[in-house]
C-alpha cells in the first residue's frame, strides 16, 4: 500500500514558468510533509517543509500548499529555471519516529 | 542546513567481500540516523532506523545479518553490507535527524559489485 501518491512522475517546464507537483496521503498520522531535490547521483536535499497548521508556506520561490481536509499537499516552483531540473520528492512522516515516507518522485526538466 | 558526510561516494568490491559506508553529521548530534536504498529512478526506500547506543531497528525484509549497522556515537553511523552480491548493487544514503525534527541527507555511496 503506498502511503504517498506523487503526481506527474514527470514534468517539462518552459524557464520562467511555475512547475507543479502534488502529494496525496493516506495515513491520518502524518504531521510533517518535507520536499527534497535530488540531483542524479546525490543525497536528496531538504527545500521546504510544512506542517498540518498552515495551509500555505513559501521560502523563496518554493511554495508549499497543504490541504489537511483533503489530505493534499504540492510543491509550486515560481519562475523555474534550468537548474531547477532534478527530482523531487514529497514524503510525509508522523509521530516521534521521525520515519519518511517518500512519493515515487517526479522528474522536472525545465527548457531553456 | 546541517551538514551530513557520507563516505566513501562510490565503491566497486567483489562478490563476498564486505563494505562499510559511513555517515556523520558534521555540526549537530544526531541520536537518530536512517539508511535507505535507492534503484535508478526510484523513490528512496528505507533499510534500517539507526539509534545511538542501541541496536537498529530494520524495515520488514531487510535481513540484519547482511546489513549491519552501527550507531557508536551522536555523530557516527556505519552501514557494513556483509558477504555482498550483485543484487546488492544499489545507491545506498544515509540521513540524520536534528534537534528541530528536520532530517538531512548525505550524499550517498554508488555500491557496485562485481
Amino acid at each position: 500500500q503506498q502511503q504517498v501518491k506523487q503526481s506527474p512522475q514527470s514534468l517539462i517546464v518552459q524557464k520562467g514558468g511555475i512547475s507543479i507537483i502534488n502529494c496525496a496521503y493516506e495515513n491520518t498520522a502524518f504531521d510533517y510533509f518535507p520536499w527534497y531535490q535530488q540531483f542524479p547521483g546525490k543525497g536528496p536535499a531538504l527545500l521546504i517543509a510544512i506542517r498540518p497548521d498552515v495551509s500555505e508556506k513559501k521560502e523563496g520561490r518554493f511554495t508549499i500548499s497543504f490541504n489537511k481536509s483533503a489530505k493534499q499537499f504540492s510543491l509550486h516552483i515560481m519562475d523555474s529555471q534550468p537548474g531547477d531540473s532534478a527530482t523531487y520528492f514529497c514524503a510525509a512522516s508522523g509521530g516521534s519516529n521521525y520515519k519518511l515516507t517518500f512519493g515515487k518522485g517526479t522528474l522536472l526538466t525545465v527548457n531553456p | 542546513g546541517a551538514v551530513v558526510s557520507q563516505h566513501p561516494s562510490w565503491v566497486i568490491c567483489k562478490s563476498g567481500t564486505s563494505v562499510k559506508i559511513e555517515c556523520r553529521s558534521l555540526d549537530f548530534q544526531a541520536t537518530t540516523m536512517f539508511w535507505y536504498r535507492q534503484f535508478p529512478k526510484q523513490s528512496l526506500m528505507l533499510m534500517a532506523t539507526s539509534n545511538e547506543g542501541s541496536k537498529a531497528t530494520y524495515e520488514q525484509g531487510v535481513e540484519k545479518d547482511k546489513f549491519l549497522i552501527n550507531h557508536a556515537s551522536l555523530t557516527l553511523s556505519t552501514l557494513t553490507v556483509t558477504s555482498a552480491h550483485p543484487e546488492d548493487s544499489s545507491f545506498y544514503i544515509c540521513s540524520a535527524k536534528e534537534n528541530n525534527e528536520k532530517l538531512f541527507f548525505g550524499s550517498g555511496t554508488q555500491l557496485s559489485v562485481l
